[in-house]
């Protein structure tokens, strides 16, 4: 079966820091991968998705980066973090004409 | 370019009662419609999704949705409200061949009155 792993569960990094959240899934082969942020008050917005290995679409200009490093794992990271990084994030993939799926999400409290 | 509009923010009902929540989306050609759940402090669970076919879609936990493309909605109910339906309701839009990408709405937060 398809699943999805997503870490850490929750992480608190105080402003200036660097960030790496790792997702990786497994039972599938060349999924499309997402990854969004769901704000305090607001819905989900979608930040970078990607196609296939070391393909990145970047949908908001940010102070975060996202890699594709092998074909079933996603990678965010950020150089120096803002507060405005917080958040709630959620990797995704899917495959061709199926829905998306989610991780079980990253708490980021960036202090 | 597609977008989805969820009305209301916070909805309130009783338990047993109907449970409607409200979604309407734009998009230049047939959409993919999808209903996802969310638990506190928890990823998305997709509860039930329309791609072709029958316009009435059931899903998991007793909801079901219709979609209705003359009023481009994609409403979502169940028939009876349960304190467990408590949590955050997201609708999403996809096109067949958009790079895969889901537009999502702001989200219903629903609260289960005993």
């Amino acid at each position: 079966s398809q699943t999805i792993h997503q870490w850490p569960a929750t992480l608190v990094q105080p402003v200036g820091s660097p960030l790496s959240l790792e997702c990786t899934v497994e039972g599938t082969s060349n999924p499309n991968l997402y990854w969004y942020r769901q704000a305090a008050g607001r819905g989900l917005q979608l930040l970078f998705y990607s196609v296939g290995i070391g393909q990145i679409s970047s949908e908001v200009p940010q102070n975060l980066s996202a890699s594709r490093p092998q074909d079933r794992q996603f990678i965010l990271s950020s150089k120096k973090l803002l507060l405005s990084d917080s958040g709630f994030y959620l990797c995704g993939f899917r495959r061709e004409g199926s829905p998306l799926h989610f991780g079980n999400g990253t708490r980021l409290t960036v202090t | 370019a597609q977008s989805v509009t969820q009305l209301g923010s916070h909805v309130s009902v009783s338990e047993g009662a109907l449970v409607l929540l409200r979604c309407n989306y734009s998009s230049s050609v047939p959409p993919y419609l999808f209903w996802y759940v969310q638990y506190p402090n928890q990823g998305l669970q997709l509860l039930l999704k329309y791609t072709t076919g029958a316009t009435l879609v059931k899903g998991i936990n007793g909801f079901e949705a219709e979609f209705k493309k003359s009023e481009t909605s994609f409403h979502l109910t169940k028939p009876s409200a349960h304190m467990s339906d408590a949590a955050e309701y997201f609708c999403a839009v996809t096109q067949a061949a958009a790079g895969n990408k889901l537009t999502f709405g702001g989200g219903t937060r629903v609260l289960v009155k005993p």
